[in-house]
């Protein structure tokens, strides 16, 4: 398995642009995670998907972020307008949640996004 | 959400073994202690978890004290790959499926 496949790997963008950063979550995997790293915050859950459905939101920072998963292989997170504060690096991560619920958590690589 | 504390940094020399410590003095019947580290510039990854009894996989052990308020991550022989930012989380058996990273323990290795 390829594992979580992020896109892009990097991001530079000005102030009030639009970023869309797109993860692929492992083929089977029920959960979808979204999280950001800041050097202030540490990592930090923003959102997270089961079977394709929004379970909790509450660490969205702003209405400027919005993260939908369409289907089950295709996961988006949109901020608009992107602000420097933005600046992080921002994670995806799957899970498949069996019958014990202490399965691990995939990362992907990240994407660092630069706003300007 | 019950907490964890840990070091913020912890030196080692390579090939020696690394006892990672983690209070959690809060923990409740239903966490499960889970680990994960965080290599330079990439995303966390799994390294062991477990309850009650202590641990073994191919990455590392977890030794659990008996009332369970605090647990040491061992890793046996550290190599230079060993550096990186350790995460001791708790995480609830039922009904929640979040992990909540703190500071972690940043562990450099020294040649």
């Amino acid at each position: 398995d390829a594992g979580v496949i992020q896109s892009p790997r990097h991001e530079v963008t000005e102030m009030g642009q639009e970023v869309t950063l797109r993860c692929k979550p492992i083929s089977g995997h029920d959960y979808l995670f979204w999280y950001r790293q800041t050097m202030m915050r540490g990592l930090e859950l923003l959102i997270y998907f089961n079977n394709n459905v929004p379970i909790d939101d509450s660490g969205m920072p702003e209405d400027r972020f919005s993260a939908k998963m369409p289907n089950a292989s295709f996961s988006t997170l949109k901020i608009q307008p992107s602000e420097p504060r933005d600046s992080a690096v921002y994670f995806c991560a799957s899970t498949y949640i069996g019958a014990a619920t202490t399965d691990t958590q995939y990362f992907g690589p990240g994407t660092r996004l630069t706003v300007l | 959400d019950a907490k964890t504390t840990q070091p913020n940094s912890m030196e080692s020399n390579e090939e020696e073994p690394v006892h990672l410590p983690c209070n959690h003095s809060t923990i409740s019947g239903t966490d499960y202690i889970h680990w994960y580290r965080q290599l330079p510039s990439q995303g966390p990854e799994y390294v062991i978890h477990g309850l009650t009894s202590n641990v073994n996989n191919r990455m590392a052990s977890l030794a659990i004290a008996e009332d369970r308020k605090s647990s040491t991550l061992i890793l046996h022989r550290a190599t230079l790959r060993d550096a990186a930012v350790y995460y001791c989380i708790l995480r609830p058996n039922f009904g929640n499926e979040k992990l909540t990273f703190g500071t972690g323990t940043r562990l450099t290795i020294i040649p």
